[in-house]
């Protein structure tokens, strides 16, 4: 079975950091690219950065840019987001999605369950 | 950025009966490549998304052939022919075509009357 899960979210205090864990099994990892997704509470989808399948190119929403990074480790088969700087208005589910897993240049084939990031003081 | 607008915002339908979803784009989808990069995704209560069509019309495996996509250019529709129970949720579209940013649409929500 295909599968994504995500690990690491909590309560992080404004100006605090947190890195997310999204564990891939049943595909191969190292030939999809990689997206990380949020939702905020009671809103809607806002993709957040993507990764290509080596690691070397990476792209990130304007929201995000300078204070996020995105990396992955193809022997772990796993990929992260280091949040730094974070703001209360990163408080959303971040979902990992795939891409290009069941067919070829689509995106957001597969979803992980989702981890809850919540900025507060 | 591609700006994504769907319409209704929430779409009240009886059981056995059809909905329509539209989403529209702030600018041609059609990739230099030829292909239209526009993906729908069903996100059911308490759950994550689900794609359900890729490519405007292409049914992701496992999903009932009573969806259907279709569109172009700019212009685009979600089609459930007979819609059940299992149903309920928010839509969403989304444009991979001019990224990044890949762009969602604000999702419409459907419910039964």
């Amino acid at each position: 079975e295909m599968q994504l899960v995500e690990s690491g979210g909590g309560l992080v205090q404004p100006g605090g950091s947190l890195r997310l864990s999204c564990a891939a099994s049943g595909f191969s990892f190292s030939r999809a690219w990689m997206h990380w997704v949020r939702q905020a509470p009671g809103k809607g989808l806002e993709w957040v950065s993507v990764i290509k399948s080596d690691g070397r190119d990476t792209s990130y929403a304007d929201s995000v840019k300078g204070r996020f990074t995105v990396s992955r480790d193809n022997a772990k088969n796993t990929v992260y987001l280091q949040m730094n700087s974070l703001r209360v208005e990163d408080t959303a589910v971040y979902y990992c999605a795939s891409d290009g897993v069941r067919v070829e240049f689509s995106a957001f084939d597969i979803w992980g369950q989702g981890a809850m990031v919540t900025v507060s003081s | 950025d591609v700006v994504m607008t769907q319409s209704p915002l929430s779409l009240p339908v009886t059981l056995g009966q059809a909905a329509s979803f539209s989403c529209k784009s702030s600018q041609s989808l059609v990739h230099s490549d030829g292909n239209i990069y526009l993906h729908w995704f069903q996100q059911r209560p308490g759950q994550s998304p689900r794609r359900l069509i890729y490519k405007v019309s292409n049914r992701d495996s496992g999903v009932p052939d009573r969806f259907s996509g279709s569109g172009s250019d700019t212009d685009f529709t979600l089609n459930i022919s007979r819609v059940e129970a299992e149903d309920v949720g928010i839509y969403y579209c989304a444009q991979c075509t001019h990224w990044p940013p890949y762009t969602f649409g604000q999702g419409t929500k459907l419910e039964i009357k």
